[in-house]
């Protein structure tokens, strides 16, 4: 079984561009969560989708991220425009329905470097 | 709210000898409790968790965490350290229904030293 794969899993953009990244999470899981890391700082939760729906979008710190789960399958957050403080990495997380407070699987994640 | 405090960003032990890695919890209501594991490039792995069953919690690798409530804490530990454990260890709190975020400490890196 494949586990949750993130794309890319560098990315180095100047401050203003725009990028997306993308999460695969393991085939039938209905949860899917976002998270970041800055440097130095505690792993924060974005954002939580069940299946295409948003459950919790609590963490996103501002309207320049734009979350999406097109047919409750692989997830994409946008960053537009990107500044100097959305460096970090980002996290993608699954886990399956009815199981939810049990365990998520992580991916490696997507190291985001604006400049 | 909850949140989890990590003691010590940087732990250093000779292989063999004991592994122990704090961290202490804040929650308004009953916890669950995560240790997860990173080991350099690549993602979060679970070591293991607490959701109310057994307070004294057996995970891969060897590790164990025991839940104290009195303490409010969930310590990982290991009798004898591996190069092979050298890694950065994160202790993760999530509150009993609803949501299911995970709320983080700010990791403990472990180095092992023949």
């Amino acid at each position: 079984e494949a586990g949750v794969t993130q794309f890319p899993s560098h990315s180095v953009i100047e401050k203003g561009q725009t990028v997306t990244l993308r999460c695969d999470p393991i085939s039938g899981h209905d949860n899917l969560y976002w998270y970041r890391r800055v440097m130095g700082k505690e792993i924060k939760f974005l954002l939580h989708f069940v299946k295409e729906s948003k459950q919790d979008e609590s963490g996103m710190p501002n309207n320049r991220f734009l979350a999406e789960r097109t047919g409750g399958t692989y997830s994409t957050l946008k960053v537009q425009p990107a500044e100097l403080e959305d460096s970090g990495v980002y996290f993608c997380a699954s886990s399956p329905r009815g199981r939810a407070l049990y365990e998520q699987y992580f991916g490696p994640g997507t190291r985001l470097t604006v400049t | 709210a909850q949140s989890v405090t990590q003691l010590g960003s940087h732990v250093s032990v000779s292989e063999g000898a004991l592994v122990l890695l704090r961290c202490n919890y804040s929650s308004s209501v009953p916890p669950y409790l995560f240790w997860y594991v990173q080991y350099p490039n690549q993602g979060l792995q679970l070591l293991l968790k607490y959701t109310s069953a057994a307070t004294l919690v057996k995970g891969i690798n060897g590790f164990e965490a025991e839940f104290k409530k009195s303490e409010t804490s969930f310590h990982l530990t290991k009798p004898s350290a591996h190069m092979s454990d050298a890694a950065e260890y994160f202790c993760a709190v999530s509150l009993t229904g609803g949501g299911n975020k995970l709320t983080f400490g700010t990791g403990t890196q472990l180095k092992v030293e023949l």
